[in-house]
């Protein structure tokens, strides 16, 4: 059965250092890469994707992911975070069925200090 | 201008107590999902629907029934309420059920169970 790992449950970060959230899944075909997010207060929106292509992934407000495909990982960065990032960061998987279902890591909390 | 939105709120009734759910989507799309986020936030898929047709059922107890009565519009109903019910249901939607498309969220039902 397909999984998701995020490895960092909690993450606490102050204003301008790097980030770095680890995401593992497991599922031996091809794969649809997520993550998404979860502002305070806001709905789950969508940060970046990746299907194919270039395995680096640029998404909204300057963060990206890296697929590496032989560590079965999408990692998610941003170089320098900012009090706004404080969310719920939320990595997820489908295996190009065409059903849309999406697997779901457990979540990782930012917290980003002023 | 809420994309997908969902009804109630919270939610907070006895065990045994039928209850139901709405979500509306106004984005045009033809796909539907529900997703149930338990208390360690981890979510999981439950339903999905395209063009009002069953889809996914993720081994859902059939306490669940899911309804769609148009494209726009997909329901859950929860009989017999029990304690284990309490989580956070978010309901999304896509333009299809092609594996690249986002998913976009609703803000969540809160519903506990007493």
């Amino acid at each position: 059965a397909q999984s998701v790992s995020q490895h960092n449950h909690h993450v606490i970060l102050s204003e301008a250092a790097s980030l770095e959230l680890g995401c593992n899944y497991s599922y031996g075909g091809t794969v649809n890469l997520f993550w998404y997010v979860q502002y305070p207060g806001q709905h789950l929106q969508l940060l970046l994707k990746y299907f194919s292509g270039d395995p680096l992934v640029k998404g909204i407000k300057g963060f990206e992911a890296e697929f590496i495909k032989s560590k079965f990982s999408f990692n998610l960065r941003k170089p320098s975070v900012q009090w706004s990032d404080t969310a719920e960061y939320f990595c997820a998987v489908n295996a190009r069925s065409n059903t849309g279902k999406l697997i779901f890591g457990q979540g990782t909390t930012l917290q980003v200090k002023p | 201008d809420t994309a997908v939105s969902q009804t109630p709120k919270y939610l907070v009734t006895q065990m045994g107590n039928d209850k139901s759910i709405k979500c509306e989507q106004n984005l045009g799309h033809d796909t539907m999902y529900w997703y149930k986020q338990d208390s360690k936030k981890f979510l999981k898929i439950m339903f999905s629907y395209n063009n009002k047709e069953l889809i996914i059922n993720e081994t859902v107890p059939n306490r669940f029934s899911p309804k769609s009565p148009d494209k726009a519009h997909l329901n859950l109903h929860i009989n017999s309420l029990e304690l284990g019910d309490s989580a956070v249901y978010f309901c999304a939607s896509s333009r299809s059920l092609v594996d690249q498309e986002t998913q976009y969220f609703g803000p969540g039902t809160r519903l506990l169970v007493l």
